[in-house]
């Protein structure tokens, strides 16, 4: 079935540093590819999509590229901000519409 | 707007009793899912609403049941509770689903369920 691998966390950065998440996935057909994000104490949000191959996805500094030869869909951000600090959560759907998600890769971003 | 609201917030319950949930979700959304979100997991899909019926589910027990009603809220049953449900409940809506692009989900808060 279809699933998301992400790297372990915590990640952990000083203000201004770049950031990258790991996330590859395994699924049967096309899916589209979402990263979500979770603050304390909140529901998830989605942070960006991309729904093809080669598709950028990208918002409030952060990017994700869609890439089938690799099936990956790895999260950037050039200068991270301690608003950034969350939990974030690389996810996919196809088919049922219904995301799947990773386990999920946790931020601190120290000033 | 409101957004999705959940109720309660913490619910402590002991092992076989019952739970009810309950989600309102954000205005003009008429679909609701429910999942499961282990301590350091991602959430699990338990299942969806739309139309007042069960649309699709997760992988989860009978033990597990919902109902959504005419003003499309939902409310999460979970009977015989054991120890392993100690989890957070996420509620998400959305539009009505379709083949067409995906509908985002508008997740709320959820409800940190302990079970002793």
């Amino acid at each position: 079935g279809d699933s998301v691998t992400q790297m372990e966390g915590p990640v952990t950065l000083s203000e201004e540093a770049f950031l990258t998440i790991n996330c590859t996935y395994t699924a049967t057909g096309y899916p589209s590819l979402f990263w979500y994000v979770q603050y304390p104490g909140e529901g998830l949000q989605l942070l960006l999509k991309a729904t093809k191959a080669d598709d950028k996805g990208s918002n409030k500094g952060f990017e994700a590229t869609y890439r089938k030869e690799t099936t990956s869909f790895h999260l950037e951000k050039g200068s991270v901000q301690v608003s950034d600090s969350a939990v974030y959560f690389c996810a996919l759907s196809e088919g049922s519409y219904i995301p799947t998600f990773g386990r999920g890769t946790s931020l601190i971003v120290h000033p | 707007d409101a957004g999705v609201t959940q109720s309660p917030t913490h619910l402590i319950k002991t092992r076989g009793q019952q739970v009810t949930l309950r989600c309102s979700p954000k205005s003009g959304h008429d679909t609701v899912s429910w999942y499961q979100q282990a301590l350091g997991q991602g959430p699990q899909f338990i299942f969806q609403y739309y139309e007042e019926e069960e649309r699709q589910r997760g992988n989860f027990p009978d033990r597990f049941s919902g109902h959504q009603f005419p003003n499309y809220s939902s409310e999460l049953n979970v009977n015989a509770l054991l120890l392993g449900d100690s989890a957070l409940y996420l509620c998400a809506s959305s539009l009505a689903p379709g083949p067409s692009s995906y509908n985002e989900q508008f997740f709320g808060p959820g409800t940190r369920l302990t079970v002793l």
